[in-house]
């Protein structure tokens, strides 16, 4: 079964740290691994999209990065911000279909 | 502005009676996706579409049916037969396989 699993499930971190979110996967045939955004009682918005022969993906303050050897990505939040306040969503792509993990609740302090 | 839209934002639903959820998308997009998301949880697919006409189940299609009947609309309707269709139900567009899904806002349905 194609499972994503997200660690921490929240975390909560002082404006200014960086800070790494954790996405791993159980199968590692990935077509493409993609990391959305999600603000309360909203729809999601693309961060990041890593094609299973890329190892890394950077916007700004983020960096996202793929090993599929290993079945883990994780999404590099530099110099964060209270704007950054959000849950993180890893997608991964088999096929057609997208399978999604439970999500990362960030709250940064101000 | 190009776009994803949802209507209602919010929807009331009474016991044995079915609704419909309306998606429309102006990015002439030939893919459109539902997905059904509770809290704690990851989303998961009820149903997609690749083209005109045509659409597949996704992993939890029971209780749920689709139209596209245009390539701008992907309507979901929430049947009698689905017994816990309170959820936030977001649906997404994109050109082609491996390409980024766009979302639309959502729309929240809750069982009076």
């Amino acid at each position: 079964k194609q499972e994503v699993t997200q660690i921490p499930a929240a975390l909560s971190v002082p404006e200014g740290e960086n800070l790494v979110l954790n996405c791993s996967f159980t199968d590692s045939a990935i077509y493409n691994l993609q990391w959305f955004r999600q603000d309360p009682g909203k729809g999601l918005t693309s961060l990041l999209l890593i094609q299973s022969s890329q190892r890394e993906q950077t916007s700004g303050r983020l960096n996202a990065s793929l090993d599929k050897s290993s079945g883990r990505s994780t999404l590099y939040i530099a110099a964060s911000q209270p704007g950054d306040s959000a849950t993180y969503l890893c997608a991964v792509e088999y096929g057609n279909k997208l399978v999604f993990g439970a999500g990362t609740i960030l709250r940064v302090k101000s | 502005d190009g776009g994803i839209t949802q209507s209602p934002k919010y929807l009331f639903r009474k016991e044995g009676q079915n609704v419909t959820l309306s998606c429309e998308q102006n990015l002439n997009h030939d893919a459109m996706y539902w997905y059904r998301q509770d809290p704690g949880q990851g989303l998961r697919l009820i149903y997609y579409s690749q083209i005109v006409n045509d659409f597949q189940k996704g992993d939890i299609a029971e209780g749920y049916s689709v139209s596209r009947e245009k390539k701008e609309s992907f309507p979901l309707t929430v049947t009698s037969a689905q017994k816990n269709p309170t959820a936030f139900y977001l649906c997404a567009s994109r050109t082609g396989g491996g390409e980024t899904q766009y979302f639309g806002p959502g729309t929240r349905l809750l069982v009076l």
